[in-house]
């Protein structure tokens, strides 16, 4: 069975900096999705950033963007500048193939604080 | 403005009895998914529904139930069989069936709901 682990219960940064949430998962699959969602205290979850295991670029949205390596299975979400906004819970999440119906995998989430 | 809402914000139940949350979407999505997050938890599926009248039972079906009669609505029952409900759910919804679009579809999520057992 798949599995997403997420080693850092808590971050810290300072505002203007750049952090780094680590993400591993375990599959046999070849073909899957990666997601990175932010939870802020309001507790809508929002989608930050996703990126497809067949493509070899690490995807980038404005101030987010991952370091995708499959062969060693780690999918980390790099924030630059960071922001007071950014302060929230960071979910990585795995998106099984089709034999699986799509259902997500999810880590236990980052908490991550912004120091101003 | 399309989005998912989901009703009340804040739910009580006493114990053995059942309660319904309310999830509502007009995004014109396909399939729609409820989901259970505890602290220090990942989110973890209790049902989906792909298609109207069509549901499929998640990791942590057992004490819940659901009903798909119509595109825009996927209503969560808890019931008193589920013996420690108290938790914050999650309802979310996806562009397009999975068969069709393969890979392509983002689960976009509601704002929740949180339950309380007294």
């Amino acid at each position: 069975a798949q599995t997403v682990t997420q080693s850092q219960p808590e971050m810290s940064v300072q505002e203007a900096e750049t952090v780094t949430l680590s993400c591993t998962y375990d599959t046999s699959e070849s073909d899957y999705y990666l997601f990175w969602y932010k939870q802020p205290p309001s507790r809508q979850m929002i989608l930050v950033i996703r990126q497809e295991a067949y493509k070899q670029q690490n995807a980038t949205e404005n101030r987010f963007s991952v370091n995708f390596q499959k062969a060693a299975k780690s999918f980390s979400l790099k924030i630059s500048d960071s922001q007071l906004g950014d302060a929230a819970m960071y979910f990585c999440a795995y998106r099984r193939g089709p034999g699986s119906n799509y259902q997500l995998i999810w880590g236990a989430g980052t908490k991550l604080i912004i120091k101003p | 403005d399309g989005g998912i809402t989901q009703s009340p914000k804040y739910l009580f139940r006493k114990e053995g009895q059942n309660v319904t949350l309310s999830c509502e979407q007009n995004l014109n999505h396909d399939a729609m998914y409820w989901y259970r997050q505890d602290p220090g938890q990942g989110l973890r599926l209790i049902y989906y529904s792909q298609i109207v009248n069509d549901f499929q039972k998640g990791d942590i079906a057992e004490g819940y139930s659901v009903s798909r009669e119509k595109k825009e609505s996927f209503p969560l029952t808890v019931t008193s069989a589920q013996k420690n409900p108290t938790a914050f759910y999650l309802c979310a919804s996806t562009v397009r069936l999975a068969g069709i679009s393969v890979g392509t579809d983002t689960q976009y999520f509601g704002p929740g709901t949180r339950l309380t057992v007294l």
